[in-house]
């Protein structure tokens, strides 16, 4: 599985935007990024994924360089309700999300 | 809520027993997946089960095991618990083999004494 990278933690202010940044620098022509968040005493909860194109969704936005080496999930207006480990993951061919491999993630703190 | 129930929520048990944790995925969704949380090893995927077959297997130990039923609700059993075994227990279902998304339960909270 190709690995990615995140900042163990990040910080914002309510209302501010937020840019949570991946390296996936080994990521192969077809892999997905997918992005998962966890809230406190919850399971994950899928954010957003894309393949080589920026996404827009009600969550969030995806851009992903042109190299797709990186890519950053971007909340608008960060709310408290944000706050979460937030996980990038890359899964495989066809977009397939047989198995997700979580890594650590980045644990976003919002402050109010 | 995600649509994805499991029971129990909480779960006490000993050293060298056995329990079964039961899922149901959401409405139409014919993919189960099983991940483990602890705090040493982070979330890990277990299995994937599809319209009742296995599909993938992770780091699932021998001493667990799973079933996906024709009604299409799972259960994944647990046997000579060990304390390492105590974690979280999540349930994740999609509508196909290969969805975008993954819609994860609220989880079983295993706890062996």
């Amino acid at each position: 599985d190709a690995k990615t990278t995140q900042p163990n933690s990040m910080e914002s202010n309510e209302e501010e935007p937020v840019h949570l940044p991946c390296n996936h620098s080994t990521i192969s022509g077809t892999d997905y990024i997918h992005w998962y968040r966890q809230l406190p005493s919850q399971g994950p909860e899928y954010v957003i994924h894309g393949l080589t194109s920026n996404v827009n969704n009600r969550m969030a936005s995806l851009a992903i360089a042109e190299d797709r080496k990186s890519s950053t999930l971007i909340l608008h207006r960060a709310t408290l309700r944000d706050a979460a480990v937030y996980y990038c993951i890359l899964t495989g061919s066809r977009g397939g999300s047989e198995k997700l491999v979580f890594g650590k993630g980045t644990k976003l703190t919002v402050n109010p | 809520d995600s649509g994805v129930t499991q029971t129990p929520k909480h779960l006490i048990t000993a050293t060298g027993q056995r329990v079964t944790l039961r899922c149901s995925p959401r409405s139409g969704d014919l993919s189960v997946y099983w991940y483990q949380q602890s705090l040493d090893q982070g979330l890990q995927f277990l299995i994937h089960y599809y319209n009742g077959e296995e599909r993938a297997k992770g780091n699932i130990l021998e001493r667990f095991s799973a079933q996906q039923f024709p009604d299409l609700h799972s259960e994944l059993n647990l046997s000579s618990l060990e304390l390492g075994d105590s974690a979280l227990y999540f349930c994740a279902s999609s509508v196909d083999v290969d969805s975008y998304e993954q819609y994860f339960g609220p989880g079983t909270r295993l706890t062996v004494t």
